[in-house]
């Protein structure tokens, strides 16, 4: 298996433009996670969803912020519009299940950079 | 809000030297514990999930240990390698089923 695979690795662009970041999950895996680094905060959970249905958002940190899972192999994280303090390392992770004893894999990662 | 702490928050040894480092986190609603290990540049790689009080986990020259009555867990590295610097995270898993990350420790490995 490739892994879980996001794209697009690095992501230059101007305050107030839309930016959709994709995810592909590792086949067969149930659980999604899109998760956002910073240097002020570290790794945080943004939202996850078990069988392409979103189960917690409570970390998505405003409404510019949307995510959506069409189907098993795709998600994708939007914002709209940008801010500069929107840049970030964004990972998208996946697992077979969250009974806690199942380990999460880690994408490469989305650098964002808004100017 | 979880509070999951990690100490040191950096650590240089020289090679050969064995290492160990701390995880600190509610001992209420406890399920699993994850270590992390990240590379500059790289993603997070899972090392261990550990649910029960009084686990032990090894994997080559790394191990893990846990105490979820008193909230803790140390991870301990024999014989520290070069490619073994990166930054350890842990992370905690409650009832809610979510992990949150503690802001790791930076091991760097002297040659």
């Amino acid at each position: 298996d490739a892994g879980v695979i996001q794209s697009p690795r690095h992501e230059v662009t101007e305050m107030g433009q839309e930016v959709t970041l994709r995810c592909k999950p590792i086949s067969g895996h149930d659980y999604l996670f899109w998760y956002r680094q910073t240097m002020m905060r570290g790794l945080e959970l943004l939202i996850y969803f078990n069988n392409n249905v979103p189960i917690d958002d409570s970390g998505m940190p405003e409404d510019r912020f949307s995510a959506k899972m069409p189907n098993a192999s795709f998600s994708t994280l939007k914002i709209q519009p940008s801010e500069p303090r929107d840049s970030a390392v964004y990972f998208c992770a996946s697992s077979f299940d969250t009974s806690g004893t199942d380990t999460q894999y880690f994408g490469p990662g989305t650098r964002l950079t808004v100017l | 809000i979880l509070n999951v702490e990690q100490s040191p928050q950096s650590l240089h040894v020289q090679e050969g030297d064995s290492t160990n480092f701390t995880c600190s986190f509610p001992s209420s609603n406890f399920y699993a514990l994850h270590w992390y290990r990240w590379e500059t540049a790289k993603s997070p790689e899972a090392l261990f999930v550990m649910t029960l009080n009084g686990d032990e986990k090894k994997k080559g020259r790394i191990s893990a240990t846990l105490n979820t009555k008193e909230g803790y867990s140390y991870l301990y590295i024999k014989g520290s390698q070069p490619e073994d610097s990166a930054t350890y995270l842990c992370a905690f898993m409650g009832s809610a089923r979510q992990l949150t990350f503690g802001s790791g420790t930076q091991l760097t490995v002297l040659p």
